[in-house]
């Protein structure tokens, strides 16, 4: 699975948009970009996915460059409840299977929501 | 639907011990994965599971064993606890084939002393 680069730590101020890069510059064509986030030492949650398109969900937004070799995780309105460590992972989604769902988690980025 | 479960939540143990942690869901998921967290870092694979009876090792399976005798649970091994052996251990959980989102446990705290 590709590597990915993150920032170490993020500020954003209640109400705003959150921005999280994520850069992915060795992907294949057949890696799909996930985003987890951890609350204080709770489980991980899954976010959003995708593979080349923009996607949305009720949680957040995810733009990938056109390359590929970037994206960006957006909170549209941040909430002191979004504060977390956010992971960026790159996985295999193959039709034979062989990647089995494995995660591959690097330090993330922590974000920290301010009143 | 209490999604993945994972008993004790926090457990200290002697160097040399040995223990258990269980993992359960009731999602009817097909794969199964144990992680452990370190502080500070992110999580690393320990070993997964992709059916009953069907089990392999991940990133860092040294010192664990798991076993898959049913589709809900994924009981993780520690024999002879070690010092590094301290961290977070958490059990996920996802459909199959071609679904995407994995479910977390809430974790369990270990210390080895």
């Amino acid at each position: 699975d590709a590597k990915t680069t993150q920032p170490p730590s993020m500020d954003c101020a209640e109400g705003r948009a959150a921005n999280l890069p994520c850069n992915h510059s060795t992907i294949s064509g057949n890696e799909y970009v996930y985003w987890y986030r951890q609350i204080h030492s709770q489980g991980p949650q899954y976010i959003i996915h995708g593979l080349k398109n923009n996607e949305t969900n009720e949680m957040a937004s995810l733009i990938i460059t056109e390359d590929r070799k970037s994206s960006t995780l957006i909170l549209p309105h941040a909430t002191l409840r979004d504060t977390a460590v956010y992971y960026c992972i790159v996985r295999v989604e193959d039709a034979g299977g062989t990647s089995y769902g494995k995660l591959t988690f690097g330090q993330g980025t922590i974000l920290t929501v301010h009143p | 639907n209490a999604g993945v479960t994972q008993t004790p939540k926090f457990r200290i143990l002697k160097i040399g011990q040995s223990m258990t942690l269980q993992c359960t869901q009731d999602m009817n998921h097909n794969y199964m994965y144990w992680y452990r967290q370190d502080p500070g870092m992110g999580l690393k694979l320990i070993y997964y599971s992709v059916g009953a009876g069907i089990t392999d090792k991940g990133e860092v399976p040294n010192g664990y064993n798991v076993s898959r005798s049913t589709t809900e649970d994924f009981p993780l091994r520690l024999e002879l606890a070690a010092p590094s052996q301290t961290s977070v251990y958490f059990c996920a959980s996802t459909k199959g084939q071609g679904t995407y989102e994995q479910y977390f446990g809430p974790g369990t705290r270990l210390t080895v002393t």
